[in-house]
């Protein structure tokens, strides 16, 4: 069974300083990993996506983020935080074996960047 | 190019009433997904659809069911309302056999039983 686990209910950073969201998975195949965003009463905006090649992935908005097959983590980064940054993110997991696999996600974790 | 749309946005029901949900998935999508996402909680996956049919179910009682039509556009039903079924629903919608591809969300629709 698929599984990700987001240790942190809430990061506080402040504006300028570097951010790391946690992410951890289970998954039973080779990994397919994803972070998504969603600002307040909205739906989920995709940041970025680990599928293969480069353990470190980039996306949206300036993040980036790190697959470790080692620790099963997928954590999410970026080097100077913006206020704007603030906001609910979720790390989720699909399994490769299979094309119809569902996406599973975290419970999520709130953001805060203060000025 | 439009994104994933759901309709309503907000809808109150009573306890006990039935509500349809609707989804239109990104074009040239044919694979539908609902998720429920309570208050403060990661969404959960309801089910899936594919080609017309359920294709994987999450855990989620009968009351909750689906349908696709011929042009990928999806409902989510639910029957006999709780009030536990007050949640943000999320539509969305990816490509099948793509499975490296990541999912398109719509904004949601806020549904509350009172």
């Amino acid at each position: 069974a698929q599984s990700v686990a987001q240790p942190e209910d809430q990061v506080n950073v402040a504006e300028g300083n570097p951010l790391t969201v946690k992410c951890t998975y289970s998954v039973s195949g080779n990994p397919y990993l994803f972070w998504y965003v969603q600002y307040p009463n909205r739906g989920l905006q995709f940041l970025l996506k680990y599928i293969t090649g480069d353990n470190l992935v980039k996306g949206s908005y300036g993040f980036e983020a790190e697959f470790n097959k080692s620790q099963t983590s997928f954590h999410l980064k970026k080097p100077s935080a913006l206020v704007s940054d603030s906001a609910l993110y979720f790390c989720a997991v699909r399994d490769s074996r299979s094309s119809a696999s569902k996406i599973i996600f975290g419970s999520g974790t709130r953001l805060s960047i203060r000025p | 190019d439009a994104g994933v749309t759901q309709s309503p946005t907000h809808l109150i029901k009573t306890r006990g009433q039935q509500v349809t949900l609707r989804c239109s998935p990104k074009s040239g999508h044919d694979t539908v997904s609902w998720y429920q996402q309570a208050l403060g909680q990661g969404p959960q996956f309801i089910f899936q659809y594919y080609e017309e049919e359920e294709r994987q179910r999450g855990n989620f009682p009968d009351r909750f069911s689906g349908h696709q039509f011929p042009n990928y556009s999806s409902e989510l039903n639910v029957n006999a309302l709780l009030l536990g079924d007050s949640a943000l629903y999320l539509c969305a919608s990816s490509l099948a056999g793509r499975g490296r591809t990541e999912a398109f969300f719509g904004q949601g629709t806020r549904l509350t039983v009172v």
